[in-house]
């Protein structure tokens, strides 16, 4: 089956520091990836939508200049958290998808902020 | 916009069944999904309706009424291992992004 790797699984860091999260489709082409966060005992919130090749749409609330998203290939994006802080503290989880495909998540990442 | 309504947690007995409900309002409807979300754990998909009826997969079944906009997530022959968090999710006539219920926490007692 589709399989999505999300790496690092578990972040710990000072206030300020800017931490990146790899997504990667191990066997099948990404045709668009999703940035979803979540907090405890509370659903999955979507980030932002990213394609290959072009600008991340973000959704409302969201700080583009904050939570930078880059998706070089059909099967790499990134998030950058910059100069995070406590409240950025959450479980960050990323998905792809191929046309007519569902999604399918990494094992997410867990970022607290000291 | 897009609105979905899940309970937010439910008690079975194992070997017994459960029927999560799930009831949806959006702008435009291009598929339901149903996930499965242990503690501390990224969602598994479990199923996936786009048309009207009725879909089994082995001990779990997703029904689904477009007119309604309501759909059920069945598990049958409950085992301790399926308490988790059920998460339905639509996806809208856009086509690419989904909009997640809050989740339905299932917790099987023995």
């Amino acid at each position: 089956g589709a399989v999505v790797s999300q790496h690092p699984s578990r972040v710990i860091c000072k206030s300020g520091t800017s931490v990146k999260i790899e997504c990667r489709s191990l066997d099948f082409q990404a045709t668009t990836m999703f940035w979803y966060r979540q907090f405890p005992k509370q659903s999955l919130m979507l980030m932002a939508t990213s394609n290959e090749g072009s600008k991340a749409t973000y959704e409302q609330g969201v700080e583009k200049d904050k939570f930078l998203i880059n998706h070089a290939s059909l099967t790499l994006s990134t998030l950058t958290v910059t100069s995070a802080h406590p409240e950025d503290s959450s479980f960050y989880i990323c998905s792809a998808r191929s046309a007519n495909q569902p999604q399918h998540f990494g094992d997410g990442t867990r970022l607290s902020i000291l | 916009g897009q609105n979905i309504d899940q309970p937010t947690e439910m008690t079975a007995t194992e070997g017994a069944i459960v029927q999560i409900n799930c009831t949806y309002q959006t702008s435009g409807f291009n598929g339901l999904f149903w996930y499965q979300q242990h503690a501390g754990e990224a969602p598994t998909f479990l199923s996936y309706n786009v048309l009207d009826g009725l879909e089994e997969k082995g001990r779990f079944s997703s029904f689904l009424s477009r007119s309604k906009g309501y759909s059920y997530l069945l598990l049958k022959e409950l085992q301790m291992k399926d308490s988790a968090s059920y998460l339905c999710a639509v996806r809208g006539a856009a086509g690419n992004k989904l909009t997640f219920g809050g989740g339905t926490r299932v917790l099987v007692k023995p």
